[in-house]
Parts: structure tokens; sequence; C-alpha cells
């Protein structure tokens, strides 16, 4: 089993669509997670950190479903320029003060038509 | 602006060449840089982390050999592809974090622009 598993997709959606991408992660005793933004032969930005309470920013939201190792991001009101692919991270919590490792999904394709 | 810079942005080379990459941060020292690659269609797999100072450590499965790092400095590390075969072909990315602070708890990566190489 991955370590951290995305549905691939493609997801194709019309302008001003809700899509939603799910993530599940093996390692319960990950971290941190976080949802980033990877365009077609680019570097990936961070999108956003993903807490336990839930986190909203503009029209992106992210939870966190620890019992369940599930996260999740949800677009609304999709915009042309929301096409990328959208991967899902999980750091490791390495103690004291080393970096704990980050891993990488696959990363979902999202393609928003007009 | 950027805070990470990576070069060369793309390179093309013949089988059997050594290929260097080079990852500078631009806003602040390093200590600890990690380098990535990415092949089509798949997610970044850690390659090694970079230390400054000191030797980088490895991922299972990544030749140490074969893809030198040297961190000599808080801003530079550089990762050498040596006697590069086509299946060495990737997209190679670096990313940095900063000593502590603010950085270790959001667990944001600051990524260079990437390094696209194509071996023939």
């Amino acid at each position: 089993r991955k370590e951290v598993e995305q549905d691939p997709g493609p997801f194709n959606v019309p302008e001003g669509a809700t899509v939603a991408f799910n993530c599940t992660y093996s390692n319960s005793a990950s971290q941190s997670f976080f949802w980033y933004r990877q365009d077609c032969r680019k570097e990936p930005k961070l999108l956003m950190s993903v807490y336990s309470s839930g986190n909203e920013d503009g029209r992106f939201t992210a939870q966190l479903n620890r019992a369940s190792q599930y996260i999740s991001l949800l677009i609304r009101d999709s915009k042309l320029s929301d096409s990328a692919t959208y991967l899902c991270v999980v750091r490791q919590n390495a103690g004291g003060t080393s970096y704990g490792k980050l891993t990488f999904g696959q990363g979902t394709i999202l393609t928003v038509h007009p | 602006g950027a805070v990470v810079s990576q070069h060369p942005s793309w390179v093309i080379c013949k089988s059997g060449t050594s290929v260097k990459i080079e990852c500078r941060s631009l806003d602040f020292q390093a200590t600890t840089m990690f380098w990535y690659r990415q092949f089509p269609k798949q997610s970044l797999m850690l390659m090694a982390t970079s230390n400054e100072g000191s030797k980088a450590t490895y991922e299972q499965g990544v030749e140490k050999d074969k893809f030198l790092i040297n961190h000599a400095s808080l801003t530079l590390s550089t990762l050498t592809v040596t006697s590069a075969h086509p299946e060495d072909s990737s997209f190679y990315i670096c990313s940095v974090t900063t000593s502590g602070g603010a950085m270790r708890n959001t667990g944001e990566l600051f990524f260079g622009e990437g390094s696209r190489l194509t071996v023939l």
C-alpha cells in the first residue's frame, strides 16, 4: 500500500463547478498535512496546510480526519486557472530538531473547462 | 520573488556524461535541502536530504555514488548525476527549509524551479 494515495483523476469540470479531492495516508504517526498545487512542468507550490479543525482559504476548504487517515480538498466555483495537478502531502514527525520526511501523493489532475 | 533558484532549468546530454544541478537559497540560510525526482505522471520522490557541512542522507534505492550531493555552504547545494543514462531522464527538484521557527512548524518547503534532464 502506498504511503499516500490519491485518485489520479483526471477530473474535468466546467467553470463554476464544485470539485472534491480525497487522499488517504497509511502512517498513523503522520504529523502534518498539506495540499500543494503543481502546474505542468513547474515546481509544486503550497496551496494550504490542513488542520484537524478544518480550514478554509477563499474558495478552498481542506479537512483532515485523523481517525480515518483521510484528507480532503474542496474547490468551489472552479476557475479556469484552477487547472493543475493537486498533490496531497504528508509529513512524518521526526522529533527533536529534525525535520520529518515529506511524502507526496501521485497527484490528482484537474481540468476546468469553459 | 523566488526563494530558491535552481540551475539549469533544462539540460540535454549524451549517455555517459555527468550533469551538475545547482540549488541556491536566495532569502535565507538553508541548513537542510532536499532533492526530489519526478518521472512523468508520477509524484515527487525524495532522493536525499542534504545537510550543510555533512554527508547527505540518501533514501533507500538511491545510489549515492551515482547521485553526488554537495552542500558546502548554507546557500548552495549541488546534485551531480554521474555517468547519466537515458533512464536518469527526469525532472529534478530541490527544496529548502530553514534551521527552525515558522518553517518547521508550518512544514512548508520552498521549491526550486526544477531541472529537466534528458539523456540521449
